[in-house]
């Protein structure tokens, strides 16, 4: 157990709507990262949120948003959705928030959506 | 052309067998990591290396930064270790990921 918990493990749902993907960090981890997982396009980071702030942004769709809340858990939004978004969407923590060095990072089960 | 290549893509071995998994990278970076992905999805980080070489049980992970060139090596392989395996380079506030390498591990 990783100490990172993912909600929902499992998502489905039509083309156009809008989901949210929720991800608590490990206790004491102030950085949580956001990554998509698809089947072409393998793994791709999306996201890196510190303390609240956006810290480093990576292939991130404008139709996605994502944001952490005071007590650390983070959102990611997903709007609009198409066909390409079905994907298990990841999200890790670590201590540190360094921009060019992660730190350990401490990964969830996972989000499965898909979008019919 | 991936930034981030790993080979091999698949790989057999019989139980005991000593594993050797390659990853190249074409860019500078701050410091490359090893992940494990079992079947059922869940991702574990085996190793975040910079500089050298470490080791945790059966496992051992080598970086030289000058090659560009990391390895992740298991010894005394077993049917547990069998997942795939993804080497992920961090750079510039990003993260890239090789396409990974899928280890069978045959008893």
């Amino acid at each position: 157990d990783s100490g990172v918990t993912q909600t929902p493990k499992h998502l489905i749902t039509a083309t156009g709507q809008r989901v949210t993907l929720r991800c608590s960090p490990r206790s004491g981890d102030l950085s949580v990262y956001w990554y998509q997982q698809s089947l072409d396009q393998g793994l791709q980071f999306l996201i890196q949120y510190y303390n609240g702030e956006e810290r480093a942004k990576g292939n991130i769709l404008e139709r996605f948003s994502a944001q952490q809340f005071p007590d650390l858990h983070s959102e990611l939004n997903l709007s609009s959705l198409e066909l390409g978004d079905s994907a298990l969407y990841f999200c890790a923590s670590s201590f540190w928030g360094g921009t060019t060095n992660t730190g350990e990072l401490f990964f969830g089960e996972g989000s499965r959506l898909t979008v019919l | 052309k991936n930034e981030v290549e790993q080979s091999p893509q698949n790989l057999t071995a019989q139980e005991g067998e000593f594993i050797t998994i390659n990853c190249s990278y074409s860019v500078g970076i701050s410091a490359l990591h090893w992940l494990q992905q079992h079947p059922g999805g869940g991702i574990v980080s085996l190793f975040m290396l910079s500089s050298g070489k470490k080791k945790h049980g059966r496992l051992i992970a080598t970086i030289n930064i000058q090659e560009k060139h990391s390895s992740l090596h298991i010894t005394a392989s077993h049917p547990r270790d069998s997942a795939v395996y993804i080497c992920a380079v961090s750079l510039n506030n990003d993260m890239r990921f090789g396409a990974g390498t899928r280890l069978t591990v045959k008893p």
